[in-house]
């Protein structure tokens, strides 16, 4: 099935250091969604984007929905060591109302040193 | 709210035998749910879309016989991996969407990790 390019696959930083991610897709989305998933768990929403260059904010979590409607990125700022995971995107072409499927992104595994 | 729970969260079986995994919406009502399966290290790739009262959808490449839906009610969709393999092993997950939150996202459960020996 088709899948969203995340960028990058994995990184490593310091605590305290900001993160920045993005997800590009070959065809639009109405809907992105952000989620995180620990080690033999299932994924968590951390933020939902519904609208054309909307930029969405969750605690030390910002993402914004690209205005092609293709992209969306996540930044995190001044991580921590639980930030640690393995983060997704998510694009669902139809929106409010409906329970149509998610595509999902590559995945971005962070990993934080201290 | 919007809570997705699913059992077993593991279960180990032999080659040959039927393994079934129980996905329930707690606190709201799930017309549709989905099933994805996750490899290690990897992102989680739809199954199929499992709707009440209906035949479940099957995503491309799925064997629908190999992979039984049954969406039995408007709380409860279960997924039967039918003579499974070893090849069958890994992390299974549902997820479904609460219509009545209207900016809420898909809510998953905590998935279930199947090794076939």
């Amino acid at each position: 099935g088709q899948q969203l390019n995340q960028s990058p696959q994995s990184m490593f930083i310091q605590e305290g250091e900001d993160v920045s991610m993005n997800c590009t897709s070959s065809s639009i989305f109405n809907t992105w969604l952000w989620y995180k998933q620990d080690p033999g768990e299932g994924p968590v929403l951390l933020i939902a984007l519904y609208k054309a260059g909307e930029l969405t904010s969750n605690g030390r979590l910002t993402a914004q929905f690209g205005i092609t409607r293709k992209d969306s990125f996540l930044n995190i700022s001044a991580s921590i060591p639980s930030d640690v995971g393995i983060y997704f995107c998510a694009g669902q072409l139809n929106s409010a109302g409906t329970a149509s499927k998610l595509t999902f992104g590559t995945g971005t595994r962070l990993q934080v040193t201290l | 709210g919007a809570v997705v729970s699913q059992h077993p969260s593991r279960v180990i079986c032999k080659s040959g035998t039927s393994v079934k995994i129980e996905c329930r919406s707690l606190d709201f009502q799930a017309t549709t749910m989905f099933w994805y399966r996750q490899f290690p290290k990897k992102s989680l790739m739809l199954m199929a879309t499992s709707n009440e009262g209906s035949k479940a959808t099957y995503e491309q490449g799925v064997e629908k016989d190999k992979f039984l839906i049954n969406h039995a009610s408007l709380t409860l969709s279960t997924l039967t991996v039918t003579s499974a393999h070893p090849e069958d092993s890994s992390f299974y997950i549902c997820s479904a969407r609460d219509l009545n939150r209207p900016l809420g996202g898909y809510t998953f459960g905590s998935g279930t990790r199947l090794t076939v020996v």
